[in-house]
């Protein structure tokens, strides 16, 4: 099975900062014939299904703010927000949908300082 | 595209639970579809998928194998999850999920005497 580490477990900011979440993956999710990497990014603020922020490891989900971004290839992945909001606060997973089973980081949980 | 649950199951354990996901809004058999369970306070568990397109071709967890079934009905474009030998570990919050998409809402099993 593919294993998803995420870091850090946890975060906290101040409004207005940045924050960069990083998840690797005990081998590539670049599958070579399309050049794509298998692995997306989902926001869970409580009491809420996760939301999709990106698929494709850096392509962008309808509707999300363009203060987050991220990228990465391979084995090594990175959702950043670029100016952290209140409404940022909840937990960030990344899932690889590369090969089953379709393993998620541990999640890295974001709060305001 | 969206994805409809079906509501809350109150479970004795050793029962058998079976919920729903009604997918519309893209072509039913272009995505595979997965199964996650999340625990109370707890990260993202992969149960299994199934690709409606090749004749409902299932892969499952090795942790739940033998207990979960899923399966696809092409003609409603619905997708069970069915989940036997209950027991209080069960009691989650369960999602359908297309690989790298939107997520259902959440249907919230408990087990309990």
């Amino acid at each position: 099975d593919i294993v998803l580490t995420q870091s850090p477990d946890s975060l906290a900011l101040s409004l207005g900062e940045r924050a960069t979440i990083n998840c690797k993956s005990s081998q590539s999710i670049l599958y070579s014939s399309n050049n794509k990497n298998y692995l997306a990014w989902y926001q869970q603020r409580p009491g809420q299904p996760p939301k999709l922020l990106f698929y494709w490891s850096s392509s962008r989900e309808s509707g999300v703010p363009d203060r987050f971004s991220a990228s990465g290839s391979g084995t090594d992945f990175t959702l950043t927000i670029g100016s952290l909001q209140a409404e940022d606060v909840a937990v960030y997973f990344c899932q690889q949908y590369y090969s089953a089973p379709h393993t998620f980081g541990q999640g890295t949980k974001l709060e305001i300082k | 595209v969206q994805l409809v649950q079906s509501g809350p199951e109150l479970k004795k354990p050793g029962t058998t639970v079976k919920i729903s996901c009604k997918a519309s809004g893209y072509s039913f058999t272009e995505y595979y579809m997965n199964w996650v369970k999340q625990a109370p306070g707890k990260g993202l568990e992969w149960l299994g998928l199934i690709d409606p397109e090749d004749g409902g071709e299932t892969i499952y967890s090795e942790n739940f194998q033998g207990r979960v079934t899923i399966t696809a009905d092409m003609s409603t474009a619905t997708v069970y999850l069915q989940l036997s030998g209950l027991r209080s570990e069960d009691t989650a919050v369960y999602y359908c999920a297309t690989p790298g998409g939107p997520w259902g809402q959440g249907t919230q099993v408990t087990v309990s005497s």
